[in-house]
Formats: structure tokens, C-alpha cells, sequence
């Protein structure tokens, strides 16, 4: 497989359960990124790791717990979630450089979310 | 202040017609990184261009361009001959220099539907 892929497509969950959604990429990146994607808003960074060490977190709820054990594989997990939280979750990767603009992301397809 | 301003929520064009969807950036950084990405309805996000701060030339792919004001910190796509495949979300995305883990920031995006 090649380029970032996401499980599962799509997610039904009551609020009271607990899921994990899955990243993996096969580029040799060394950044990987979760973001969250509502109508009409614009995709929200949640998590970054940089070198398998989380450097962001913007104020995410902690009923979203996100781990990266390998620079390959990123995990969101999610428990005792809101209806709000239904969305699209998008993870990236790439190749972290500092000091540098250059470099864009790839995207996995998402996991469309519904909490119920 | 947003970071990334997508004044069109929705644009219509006709096919092999050009379209321009306009994207304004606000940042103190010298250097920094202009990113477009589409979106179509399956949720991937796509790479189409991307422009440095101190490139000298607007950035060119095949039918994208991006014309670039850095005077008036704008960063409009401009789609030549468009096609129905063209019909997607558009999000215009800027990253910035200085921090190692540095992500993205993206704006709300603007819809684009073409027309036979």
C-alpha cells in the first residue's frame, strides 16, 4: 500500500461507547496530523506529532486522546463523545523540515463520524 | 484574526470557462509557505499548488496557477479550462516558518461547481 490510509470510512457510535480511528502512512514521513472537518467551518488542527512526539494540541477535549507509537501510525481515540463531534476526521503526514514552507501534507480519506 | 480568508463560499462556472477563487493571508512571518488543495466529495484531500514567499514567479500546474500579491498578501487560484471534474471544494492553506511541527492552517473553503 502507498500514501495514507485511514480506518474505518465511516463510524456510527453512541455516546457512551469507545472507538479508535486509525492512520497509517507508507510515505517514510516524519509528521503526522489529525484534523477535524465540520460543515461550514475550516478543518480545525486538533494534534501534530513531529518525530513520534506530540508538539500541538489546540485545546482538543479530552474525550479525544490521541497516540502515535511509530512515526507510520497515528490513533485517535475517542470516548464518551458528543453529538458535536460528528464530522470528517482528516490525518496527514509529512516530511517535518524547520525552517522550511515547502513541504504540503498527504491526506488519508477520512472517517466520517456520527455520534448518536 | 483568521489566518486564511476564502471571501467565496460558492462559485459557478461554465466548463472550459477560467475561474479565480480568491484566498487573503495575514502573517508577520518573511517566510512562509501558500498551499491549494481540493476537495472533491469522497472527502480526500488533494494537492494542486503550492507558492513560496519569496518566489519570484506565480506558481504554475497544468491548468492551476496562483497569482500571487505579496503586497497585498493574496493567493487567488486561477483554474484555465475548467471541466465538470473541476466541480469540489477548494481550500487555500498557509504554513509558517518558524516552529519545528508546524501544521497548516486552512481556510473555510469555497465550493466549486462547473456546468456543462
Amino acid at each position: 500500500e502507498t500514501g495514507v490510509t485511514q480506518t474505518p470510512r465511516h463510524l456510527v457510535m453512541g455516546m457512551t461507547n469507545k472507538k479508535s480511528l486509525k492512520c497509517e502512512q507508507h510515505l517514510g514521513h516524519n509528521a503526522m496530523y489529525w484534523y477535524k472537518q465540520s460543515a461550514k467551518k475550516p478543518l480545525e488542527l486538533m494534534f501534530v506529532y513531529s518525530l513520534e512526539e506530540r508538539v500541538e494540541n489546540n485545546s482538543v477535549p479530552s474525550r479525544f486522546s490521541p497516540e502515535c507509537p511509530n512515526s507510520s501510525h497515528l490513533f485517535l481515540h475517542l470516548h464518551t463523545l458528543q453529538p458535536e463531534d460528528s464530522a470528517l476526521y482528516l490525518c496527514a503526514s509529512s516530511q517535518d523540515r524547520v525552517r522550511q514552507t515547502n513541504y504540503g501534507y498527504t491526506f488519508g480519506s477520512g472517517t466520517r463520524l456520527t455520534v448518536v | 484574526a483568521q489566518k486564511i480568508t476564502q471571501t467565496q463560499p460558492g462559485m459557478f462556472v461554465q466548463e472550459k470557462e477560467a475561474v479565480t477563487l480568491d484566498c487573503t493571508y495575514d502573517t508577520s512571518d518573511q517566510s512562509y509557505g501558500l498551499f491549494w488543495y481540493k476537495q472533491p466529495s469522497s472527502g480526500e484531500m488533494i494537492f494542486l499548488i503550492y507558492q513560496g514567499s519569496y518566489d519570484e514567479q506565480n506558481a504554475t500546474e497544468g491548468r492551476y496557477s496562483l497569482n500571487f500579491q505579496k503586497a497585498r498578501k493574496s493567493a487567488n487560484l486561477v483554474i484555465s479550462a475548467s471541466q465538470l471534474g473541476d466541480s469540489a471544494m477548494y481550500f487555500c492553506a498557509m504554513r509558517e516558518r518558524d516552529q519545528a511541527g508546524t501544521a497548516l492552517i486552512f481556510g473555510k473553503g469555497t465550493t466549486l461547481s462547473v456546468s456543462s
